[in-house]
């Protein structure tokens, strides 16, 4: 069965530092990977997909997210975070391209001044 | 764009009520999802809908319904209400075959459900 574990359900930086969401998986085909973002009383937004064309993926806002194979993972960087990067973000894991998503437990990104 | 639309953003009932949340997608995509938010949780998936009248329990179906009568709107039931059903909905939708490139599920801004 899939699953996703996000590590660290809140996680702090400061305006300007590098942020780090981690996300590892457990899949029994080549799975298709996900990273949304929620901003308060909305619902969410694509962030990012893997589809296996590339193990490093760009999206919006500025992030990133590698797929490694080997580790499971597929963790979510962003270089320099801004004050409007605060909100919830979720990893998610499909067989099939996102039609039926398994999703992590959410991890809240706090940003300071 | 894609437009998910859920009918209630916030909404109080009582136990024993029946209780329905509506979504409705204008972008004639097959798949539809209704989702279970709860804080360290995250998404649990209660049902999902890949055509009309189609339905196919998710993870946590227990005291959900559901109805797909047209293929633009997927409703949730809760058929007596009760406290722990207290949470937040979110519906999605998503297309299929040659459609889905690209393309994300499609999340509304949620229905947050209050059970006292």
């Amino acid at each position: 069965a899939q699953s996703v574990t996000q590590l660290g359900s809140h996680v702090s930086v400061s305006e300007g530092a590098l942020v780090l969401l981690r996300c590892n998986y457990s899949s029994s085909v080549p799975p298709y990977l996900f990273w949304y973002v929620q901003y308060p009383n909305q619902g969410l937004q694509l962030l990012l997909k893997y589809t296996s064309a590339a193990t490093l993926v760009k999206g919006i806002n500025g992030f990133e997210a590698e797929f490694k194979k080997s580790e499971t993972s597929f963790h979510l960087t962003k270089p320099s975070a801004h004050m409007s990067d605060a909100a919830e973000y979720f990893c998610a894991v499909s067989e099939d391209q996102g039609g039926k998503l398994i999703f992590g437990q959410g991890t809240e990104l706090s940003v300071k001044p | 764009d894609v437009k998910v639309t859920q009918s209630s953003r916030y909404l109080v009932k009582r136990t024993g009520e029946k209780v329905f949340l509506e979504c409705v997608q204008d972008m004639d995509h097959e798949n539809m999802f209704w989702y279970r938010q709860d804080p360290g949780l995250g998404l649990r998936l209660i049902y999902f809908s890949y055509d009309v009248k189609m339905k196919e329990k998710g993870d946590i179906p227990e005291g959900y319904s559901v109805s797909r009568e047209k293929k633009e709107r997927f409703s949730l039931i809760l058929e007596s209400a009760s406290t722990n059903q207290t949470s937040m909905y979110l519906c999605a939708s998503f297309p299929s075959g040659a459609r889905v490139g690209n393309q994300p599920q499609h999340f509304g801004d949620g229905t947050r459900l209050s059970i006292l």
